[in-house]
């Protein structure tokens, strides 16, 4: 078993749709969860984080994560064409000295 | 704020040969951890570098090995090369002045090997 699992897509949306993006892991020890957005070519750009359980907002972006399911969501809303890419959540324990990628899920926001 | 460089950009090595692959990390970043990342797929997590010192490592053979330079740059190097090595090497750095967990990618090297 993976220690990060994550549906590679590809989602296709319309303009100003809600998109939902998720990761389930297994590895109980993660504090620290992360969302990358990759452009083609391009290395990951972290969009954002979370430490332990809870949510977190950063403009249209929403990241949940909830440890008892073992489970956490990257929401955008009103997406754009620009919102385009591969997300990919990450995640490590408190000692930051291995991170977990899953293997990204492929987004289209179609104008 | 100068931001996370790799050298050179693309490679092509055939099978058995060694490479050597460089990152100069961000500014006020003290740790530099390097990745696989083949096509369609997540980054896999090679090791981790803090202080000159190798701080954590994945599932990669001893054949994948590293050094952190005191300007906290690194370097990857592979030996005998071997098919699936083929991939984009994507080395991210952090700590430091800033957070642990909040790691800043280069644009990766992409590495064929034939």
């Amino acid at each position: 078993q993976k220690e990060v699992e994550q549906d590679p897509g590809p989602l296709s949306v319309p303009e100003g749709a809600i998109v939902s993006l998720n990761c389930t892991y297994s590895n109980s020890a993660f504090q620290y969860f992360m969302w990358y957005r990759q452009y083609s070519r391009k290395g990951p750009e972290l969009l954002m984080y979370t430490y332990s359980s809870g949510n977190k907002e950063d403009g249209r972006f929403t990241a949940q994560v909830d440890k008892s399911s073992k489970y956490i969501s990257l929401f955008i809303r009103d997406s754009q064409p620009s919102d385009s890419a591969t997300y990919l959540c990450a995640m490590s324990a408190v000692n930051f000295n291995k991170f977990y990628f899953g293997s990204g899920t492929k987004l289209n926001v179609k104008p | 704020e100068t931001g996370v460089t790799q050298s050179p950009t693309h490679l092509i090595k055939t099978r058995g040969q060694q490479v050597t692959l460089r990152c100069s990390s961000q500014s006020g970043h003290n740790t530099v951890s390097w990745y696989q990342q083949a096509l369609g797929q997540g980054p896999q997590f090679i090791f981790q570098y803090y202080r000159e010192e190798e701080n954590g490592r994945g599932n990669f053979p001893p054949r994948f090995s590293g050094l952190q330079f005191p300007n906290y740059s690194s370097e990857l190097n592979v030996n005998a090369l071997e098919l699936d090595d083929s991939a984009l090497y994507l080395c991210a750095s952090s700590g430091g002045t800033g957070a642990h967990n909040e790691q800043f990618f280069g644009p990766g090297t992409r590495l064929t090997v034939l």
